[in-house]
């Protein structure tokens, strides 16, 4: 089975923290992902990375980056953390495989923010 | 542009019930996917099933069946004798063949809740 972990459930950080969210899959996957899901605004997809070391921007980068130095690694960073980043934070990965493009979905982190 | 429309917002049964979850879609390729997601309130999105825009075959896995409807752009999705375990936020999703399909639009989602 798929496995795609992230580091925490629930985190709890302040206004202007510095904040890492990790994911890593076991399946070594070649596409990652990363979305924030909020009530009545669905999944928005913040960026996503087709290889190690490569990224794409999403529908909503703004105040968020990335990393993968690492194929089953995939972190999403906010710099200065805000109140309007409370959110869900999903992570997905799937194989490069032509007609198998599903996503695998971890657990989620809930992500507060004050 | 891809789009991906679940008309239903949220929807109650009672157990035993039958219910089906209705997914509109709009892309301008011939090429795509249609996926179906379970997210039960643990939050985690469960894959149930993948299907390609050529294989218009209905399926059924156990209580659970899919209706692919080309002509209507319609990819609807029926559970039979809900139980309480069905109790969950269910996404249609939506991605286009280009670029090995990297791109997913999700629906806005259906709440089902099985009453016992």
């Amino acid at each position: 089975d798929v496995k795609v972990t992230q580091s925490s459930r629930y985190l709890v950080k302040r206004t202007g923290e510095k904040v890492f969210l990790e994911c890593v899959q076991d399946m070594d996957h070649e596409n990652m992902f990363w979305y924030r899901q909020d009530p009545g605004l669905g999944l928005r997809l913040i960026y996503f990375s087709y290889d190690v070391k490569m990224k794409e921007k999403g529908d909503i980068p703004e105040g968020y980056s990335v990393s993968r130095e690492k194929k089953e690694r995939f972190s999403l960073i906010l710099e200065s953390a805000s109140t309007n980043q409370t959110s869900m934070y999903l992570c997905a990965s799937r194989p490069l495989v032509e007609g198998r493009n599903e996503q695998f979905f971890g657990p989620g982190t809930r992500l507060t923010v004050l | 542009a891809q789009k991906v429309t679940q008309a239903q917002t949220e929807i109650s049964v009672v157990e035993k019930e039958d219910v089906t979850l209705d997914c509109v879609y709009e892309t301008r390729d011939t090429t795509y996917y249609l996926f179906w997601y379970k997210q039960p309130p643990s939050g985690e999105l469960v894959f149930l099933i993948r299907r390609n825009s050529f294989d218009e075959q209905n399926e059924i896995s156990g209580r659970y069946s899919w209706n692919f409807q080309k002509s209507t752009s319609s990819f609807n999705f029926t559970i039979t004798a809900s139980q309480v375990v069905d109790s969950a936020v269910y996404f249609c999703a939506l991605s286009e063949a280009r670029n090995y399909g990297q791109n997913f639009v999700f629906g806005p989602g259906t709440r089902l809740s099985v009453l016992p």
